[in-house]
C-alpha cells in the first residue's frame, strides 16, 4: 500500500468550470476526509465519511461543493462553478475510525482558477 | 476566530539545541491534541498527541506538553536535526481522538541550521 493517493496532482481551470478531485484512501481505512489549505493557513475541514456515509459537513462546504464515497473505497470532491476563491490546496486523509495516531494525508490537488 | 493559534510563524534554532514549538487553544471543549509536520509538496505528516488527561507525552525526540489551565501546549525536540525543517502544525478535537475532524492552527516553520 503507497499510502493516500490524490488525483490530480495540480488543476488549472477557468472561472464557472466544474472541476472533480479524487481520493484513494489506504485500504483498510474506513475514515475519509476532505480538507483545504490556503496560503499562509492550516487545513481546514470540509467533510467527512465513515465508510460510505458522510458524517458530517463544515459550513465551508458551499452548495457548489459535493462529496461522495460510493462504495467506501474511493472518495471524490467536485466543485460546481469554480470562484477564484477556491484556489487552494485540497488534500485528502484517512484514518481507522480506532485508534489515536492522527490521520495519514495524500500529498494534496492545487486547484487554480484563472 | 482561530480556535487555536500559532503565533510564531518562524523559528530557528541551531542543530543539536531544543526546539520549541508553541500553541494555544481559546475552546476549552477540545480534549485531544496533535502535531503535525509538513515538507513542501508532501501533505502534513502525524508526528504526536497528547489527551487532555495527560500533561505530557513523549516519543523519541519529540516531547508535547499540556497545560490545561492555560489552554497551551509545546511541542519539544531534542536535540534539533537538520531533517526537522518543516511546518510544523499543531491541531485539536472535540472528541478525544485524532480519528475525527481537527481544528488546525496556521504553522511554524522551523528551520534547523547546521
Amino acid at each position: 500500500d503507497t499510502g493516500v493517493s490524490q488525483d490530480p496532482r495540480h488543476k488549472i481551470t477557468k472561472r464557472g468550470q466544474n472541476v472533480t478531485f479524487r481520493c484513494d484512501p489506504i485500504s483498510e481505512h474506513n475514515r475519509l476526509y476532505w480538507y483545504r489549505q490556503t496560503l499562509g493557513q492550516g487545513p481546514e475541514f470540509l467533510t467527512y465519511f465513515q465508510n460510505e456515509a458522510q458524517l458530517e459537513k463544515s459550513r465551508l462546504l458551499s452548495d457548489r461543493f459535493s462529496a461522495e464515497r460510493p462504495k467506501g473505497s474511493f472518495s471524490t470532491l467536485e466543485i460546481q462553478r469554480t470562484e477564484q476563491g477556491d484556489s487552494a490546496m485540497y488534500l485528502c486523509a484517512s484514518s481507522l475510525s480506532a485508534g489515536s495516531y492522527g490521520y495519514t494525508f495524500g500529498s494534496g490537488t492545487r486547484l487554480t482558477v484563472v | 476566530d482561530q480556535q487555536v493559534k500559532q503565533n510564531s510563524p518562524s523559528l530557528s534554532v541551531q542543530e543539536g539545541r531544543i526546539s520549541i514549538l508553541n500553541c494555544d487553544y481559546t475552546n476549552s471543549m477540545f480534549d485531544y491534541f496533535l502535531w503535525y509536520k509538513k515538507y513542501p509538496a508532501e501533505g502534513p505528516t502525524f508526528l504526536i498527541s497528547i489527551s487532555s488527561i495527560k500533561d505530557k507525552n513523549e516519543d523519541g525526540r519529540f516531547t508535547v506538553f499540556l497545560n490545561k489551565s492555560a489552554k497551551h501546549l509545546s511541542l519539544h525536540i531534542v536535540p534539533s536535526q537538520p531533517g526537522d525543517s518543516a511546518v510544523y502544525f499543531c491541531a485539536a478535537s472535540y472528541l478525544n481522538s485524532g480519528n475525527t475532524p481537527l481544528v488546525f492552527g496556521k504553522g511554524t516553520r522551523l528551520s534547523v541550521i547546521a
